[in-house]
């Protein structure tokens, strides 16, 4: 069955990398994204990674795949106030299928 | 401008009403979606639309009805309005293709009194 496993919190401080995490167990996933959703906004699209690719960096961001273990990381570089948020991760399955979604991280900087 | 846009925003109504929430999208896609999250933040798909026909239909009361009139429009209408209803609903929409990156809304907050 479909499901995509997030742990729910995560705090770090100004400047350090946060790192977020994601597993999931279908291994027929054709991409995975990293949405993050904002106090009292809607979902944007942060980044996505092909299922065949193992790694994407886009600016402060980093995307590391292990399809092996089907896990997925999202790194946070230099982490800013501004990067407070709940990131959720989703993964797309073949086939017309809604995209799964994880519960979701809240991370929270400290300053 | 907004790529999704969903009205209204805020919505508190009493239980028993019928209401309504719109959405459009100005991307040219042609599928569309209604995700309900919950006060535990969950997202969970509740419909989907492609090129204005039902695609997706999870287990969702009979008192939620979808309605597209168009590719760019997709409207969710729910009757007889109960406390349990309150969350906030997300429109989307995405390209049907493989990888379908999908574009939300900024969401509408309902509460239910």
């Amino acid at each position: 069955g479909e499901d995509v496993e997030q742990s729910l919190f995560l705090s770090v401080r100004e400047g350090d990398s946060s790192v977020i995490n994601c597993t999931y167990t279908d291994s027929s996933s054709t991409y995975l994204y990293w949405y993050k959703q904002e106090p009292g906004a809607g979902l944007q699209l942060l980044t996505y990674i092909f299922s065949n690719m193992d790694m994407k960096q886009d600016q402060r961001l980093t995307v590391l795949l292990n399809k092996k273990d089907k896990h997925l990381s999202l790194r946070i570089a230099d982490t800013q106030t501004g990067d407070s948020a709940i990131y959720f991760c989703a993964e797309s399955l073949p086939g017309n299928t809604p995209l799964v979604f994880g519960k979701g991280t809240r991370l929270s900087v400290i300053a | 401008d907004t790529a999704v846009s969903q009205t209204p925003k805020y919505l508190v109504t009493q239980m028993g009403n019928d209401k309504s929430i719109k959405c459009e999208q100005n991307l040219g896609h042609d599928t569309m979606y209604w995700y309900k999250q919950d006060s535990k933040k969950f997202l969970k798909i509740m419909f989907s639309y492609n090129n204005k026909e039902l695609i997706i239909n999870e287990t969702v009361p009979n008192r939620f009805s979808p309605k597209s009139p168009d590719k760019a429009h997709l409207n969710l209408h729910i009757n007889s309005l109960e406390l349990g209803d309150s969350a906030v609903y997300f429109c989307a929409s995405s390209l049907q293709q493989p990888g379908n990156t999908i574009y939300f809304g900024e969401g509408s907050w309902l509460t239910v009194v």
